[in-house]
């Protein structure tokens, strides 16, 4: 069964970075036809997609923030991660990452992470 | 991006009543269409793909519909495990979009 779990700072100042790290165990972040996504939720809005980590490295971002988003892996760890700059309080969401087959959507989740953008 | 367009946005009924919520696309999608469960504090729950498929575990209750712009989740019996947000999310093109979500509440 695969499990993911979020993990990194519950509150970042604005114009910083947000970094999050998911650590994936009971599959590969290397194997497999899946997309290993970051997806958020600001309090009360619907779910964004913000990007993914194909299993062979490349990424793919919403164009809605592309210019402020990085997803990276470490395959020795299994983990993968998101670095998001220049945070205002709009960023402030549940982080959540998960792993996404082509066509079907996300179907595994982490438990989702809160992350606030104040000073 | 294709904007998902769900209707109502809430909805009361009574536990064994039979509910159907809707999803619009702004474009043609095909089935390339997922429907997601979610309650409060939890990561939403995958129950539909491909418009109709169900997924491992979901009870049969659960069945989607649809296919182009315009597509529906029918819960045939409610349960009350079944109150919750459901959100729908085109998986044909990147970014996967989704819908703002139908909050189904106990009558």
């Amino acid at each position: 069964q695969v499990q993911l779990q979020e993990s990194g700072p519950g509150l970042v100042k604005p114009s910083e970075t947000l970094s999050l790290t998911c650590t994936v165990s009971g599959g590969s972040i290397t194997t497999g036809l899946y997309f290993w996504s970051w997806i958020r939720q600001p309090p009360g809005k619907p779910l964004e997609w913000i990007g993914y980590i194909f299993y062979s490295g490349s990424t793919n971002y919403n164009p809605s923030l592309k210019s402020r988003v990085t997803i990276s892996r470490d395959t020795s760890k299994n983990q993968f991660s998101l670095n998001l700059n220049s945070v205002t309080a709009a960023d402030t969401a549940v982080y959540y990452c998960a792993r996404a087959d082509q066509g079907v959507g996300a179907t595994y989740w982490g438990q989702g992470t809160l992350v606030s953008v104040s000073s | 991006d294709t904007q998902m367009t769900q209707s109502p946005s809430s909805v009361s009924a009574s536990v064994g009543d039979r509910v159907t919520l809707t999803c619009r696309a702004s474009q043609d999608i095909s089935s390339w269409l997922a429907w997601y469960q979610q309650k409060p504090g939890k990561a939403p729950k995958l129950l539909i793909y491909t418009a109709s498929s169900l997924q491992n575990g979901v009870p049969s209750r659960f069945s989607g519909s649809g296919s182009g712009a315009d597509f529906t989740l029918t819960i045939s019996s409610l349960q009350p495990e079944d109150f919750a947000t459901y959100f729908c999310q085109q998986t044909k093109n990147f970014p996967y979009t989704f819908g703002q979500g139908t909050k189904l509440e106990i009558k």
